[in-house]
């Protein structure tokens, strides 16, 4: 099973709105971090966020972490057409072997 | 600008023909990384190179294997490509310690296996 599962699966809204993503994960973490893909494109860092962080911010994005609940939120606040996208939680697990584990993807509609 | 490159953007070959992606990079990273990402699958680590140290995850089939001969470069070798085989190949790079920071991905290739 995935270390990271996002939550929903897909996303429609229309442009201007809010866009709320959810990520859980299993184990213990290092740092959780969000990443957007384009269709048929590499990966875009959007914010690391460390185990001791609760919230972070970047531009018009928030991420908060919560280590009890073992959850993660991504909040695009305004949307945009050009936030059309897959969106991906990453985790560095705590422990050996230290490497990133991506969830399986939202896909973001923002619809013009 | 700084960035990673990948070389081909599209490869197609032929089941059981060998071919090699290529990447590259100007950030001056440490660590190299290849990912598989198969069509809606999450993207999953075959192998990263931190300097010249190579670390293979286990489930990472024979048939791959990869060469860095420099900082700047690093190769995905497909000894005998299946069908199961085709996918987007991403490379990506970090300054440091595998999972501690941020990753920078190339545009990636996408193999087709006929």
């Amino acid at each position: 099973s995935q270390q990271g599962e996002e939550d929903p699966q897909a996303l429609s809204i229309q442009e201007g709105e809010n866009a709320t993503m959810n990520c859980s994960y299993k184990t213990s973490i290092n740092n959780l971090q969000w990443y957007r893909q384009n269709s048929g494109r590499g990966l875009v860092h959007l914010i690391l966020i460390r185990s001791n962080e609760r919230e972070k911010h970047s531009g018009r994005l928030r991420v908060t972490l919560d280590t009890s609940k073992k959850s993660s939120s991504l909040l695009i606040t305004a949307s945009r057409a050009a936030d059309t996208a897959s969106y991906f939680c990453a985790t560095d697990i705590t422990g050996a072997n230290s490497k990133l584990t991506f969830g399986k993807g939202i896909t973001l509609s923002v619809r013009p | 600008d700084a960035m990673v490159i990948q070389n081909p953007r599209y490869q197609v070959t032929q089941f059981g023909k060998p071919v090699t992606l290529s990447c590259s990079q100007t950030l001056n990273h440490n660590v190299m990384y290849w990912y598989q990402q198969k069509s809606s699958q999450a993207p999953k680590l075959l192998f990263h190179y931190y300097d010249k140290d190579f670390n293979n995850e286990a489930d990472t089939p024979d048939n791959f294997q990869s060469r860095r001969p420099n900082t700047s470069f690093c190769f995905l070798d497909i000894r005998s490509p299946g069908l199961g085989d085709a996918a987007m190949y991403l490379c990506a790079t970090s300054r440091d310690g595998p999972g501690r920071n941020e990753q920078f991905f190339g545009p990636g290739t996408r193999l087709t296996v006929l």
